[in-house]
């Protein structure tokens, strides 16, 4: 499957405990959009990059979050110190960067990480 | 500040029934618009997409969509839906200016064999 990888696919934490999720995007994409979606709700953008560049963070993105990429290849996105109300589904996205306007291709989204914190 | 807006939250039809679902967005330039399909169990897929040209855009499994400027629309049609259109549809924009896709809270669709 050459697909956006999302791992894991489910995770359930202990209020206040960390967590990591990773997502390794398609392999000629340089662009890499992290999501987060609640029930009944469409997606929620979080964070954009480019090349291992983070270019844009939703002011939805508290100083608890951090996403990296450091070799502008797969992702990582991690929570501190977890509340209840981060329970989600993470979804991870990807585009190949085709001249301008600068998102003028369509993202492919992995299956996300779903999140309960407990 | 932009936002989508899905009129419907719910669908039912009947296999052969005619489908329209309603997408309107806040925003005064130019957009991208976008149609995604979640089957259950499976990850958010692109149906069509709209950045220039044609208004009436062809998508994948024969939906169509028509981008109507000075009604700020993009709804989704397709003439004869099947059981296998079973899924939930989610209209996404973002303005040429950003890198940000925002959705609609999706229409769920159900299709009665």
């Amino acid at each position: 499957d050459t697909g956006v990888s999302q791992d894991p696919r489910h995770k359930i934490t202990k209020r206040g405990q960390n967590v990591t999720f990773r997502c390794d995007p398609i392999s000629e994409h340089n662009r890499l959009y992290w999501y987060r979606q609640t029930l009944g709700q469409g997606p929620e953008f979080l964070t954009y990059f480019q090349n291992e560049a983070q270019l844009e963070k939703s002011r939805l993105l508290s100083d608890r979050f951090s996403a990296e990429r450091p070799k502008g290849s797969f992702s990582t996105l991690e929570i501190q110190r977890t509340e209840q109300g981060d329970s989600a589904m993470y979804l991870c996205a990807s585009s190949p960067q085709r001249g301008q306007p600068v998102m003028n291709t369509e993202a492919f989204f992995g299956q996300g990480t779903r999140l309960t914190v407990v | 500040a932009q936002s989508v807006s899905q009129h419907n939250h719910h669908v039912i039809l009947s296999e052969a029934a005619s489908l329209e679902l309603g997408c309107n967005y806040s925003y005064g330039g130019t957009v991208n618009l976008f149609w995604y399909v979640q089957y259950p169990g499976q990850h958010l897929q692109l149906l069509l997409k709209y950045f220039s040209g044609d208004p009436l855009v062809k998508g994948i499994k024969g939906f169509e969509a028509e981008f109507i400027k000075s009604k700020f629309s993009f709804n989704l049609r397709k003439p004869s839906v099947q059981w296998s259109d079973t899924a939930e549809y989610f209209c996404a924009v973002n303005a040429r200016s950003n890198y940000q896709l925002i959705w609609g809270a999706g229409t769920k669709l159900i299709i009665k064999p």
